[in-house]
């Protein structure tokens, strides 16, 4: 069973600029949902996708966007970048359907993003 | 809305010592709680779970009992080794399967 993967690990952009990160989600996952870990503090939600379709969001501005493709992997994009934008960006994909209040959600390993 | 506070700072401690890490938590009705471990370069690991009231979560030597009277779910370890070098995150389950972490608290063992 393959697990959660993001890529890219790291990378450096600079104010302004765009970026979009990708994740691939654990086998027979349909959900994905994307956090924000600044340094030295917890992940912060910033939305989930389940059916190609945003299923709620955090309190992040719009110039942070997503998507979701069929196999169920997803993009986070994040536009006119900031100073502030520097985090390790998150991935976790569950199951959402199966009649259980929660499930469990599978994390990948990260993609650390810094704005200079 | 829904939020988990944890412990300020850095633990420090010994081989084979104690450890407790608080965690309290603010939220309408009863969410599952969780304890993540984030081992350095790595993603979020769940470490225990619990959800209902009174529920002890256990896993690798670490418990966590979720007290509902006190609004907690404190995590504890009775002998620490040095590869629980970590950094440990407090969270509860809220609207549409989503988490809601606490601040993480770095833990370090020392030989």
């Amino acid at each position: 069973e393959t697990g959660v993967t993001q890529s890219p690990t790291h990378l450096i952009k600079t104010r302004g600029q765009q970026v979009t990160l990708r994740c691939s989600s654990q086998s027979g996952h349909n959900t994905v949902s994307w956090y924000q870990q600044a340094l030295g503090q917890g992940p912060q939600f910033i939305f989930q996708y389940y059916r190609e379709e945003e299923n709620g969001r955090g309190n992040f501005p719009p110039r942070f966007s997503g998507l979701q493709f069929p196999n169920y992997s997803s993009e986070l994009n994040v536009n006119a970048l900031e100073l502030d934008d520097s985090a390790l960006y998150l991935c976790a994909s569950s199951s959402t359907g199966s009649g259980r209040s929660y499930n469990e959600q599978f994390f990948g390993p990260g993609t650390r993003l810094t704005v200079l | 809305g829904d939020s988990v506070t944890q412990m300020e700072g850095p633990v420090t401690l010994s081989e084979e010592a104690f450890l407790t890490i608080n965690c309290t938590y603010t939220a309408t009705g009863y969410p599952s709680l969780f304890w993540y471990v984030q081992y350095p370069g790595e993603g979020l690991q769940l470490l225990l779970k619990a959800t209902k009231a009174d529920d002890k979560g256990s896993n690798k030597g670490f418990e966590a009992t979720y007290r509902k009277e006190t609004t907690s779910f404190h995590l504890e370890k009775g002998s620490v080794q040095v590869s629980d070098s970590a950094v440990y995150f407090c969270a509860l389950a809220y609207g549409n399967n989503r988490l809601a972490f606490g601040k993480g608290n770095q833990v370090v063992v020392i030989p």
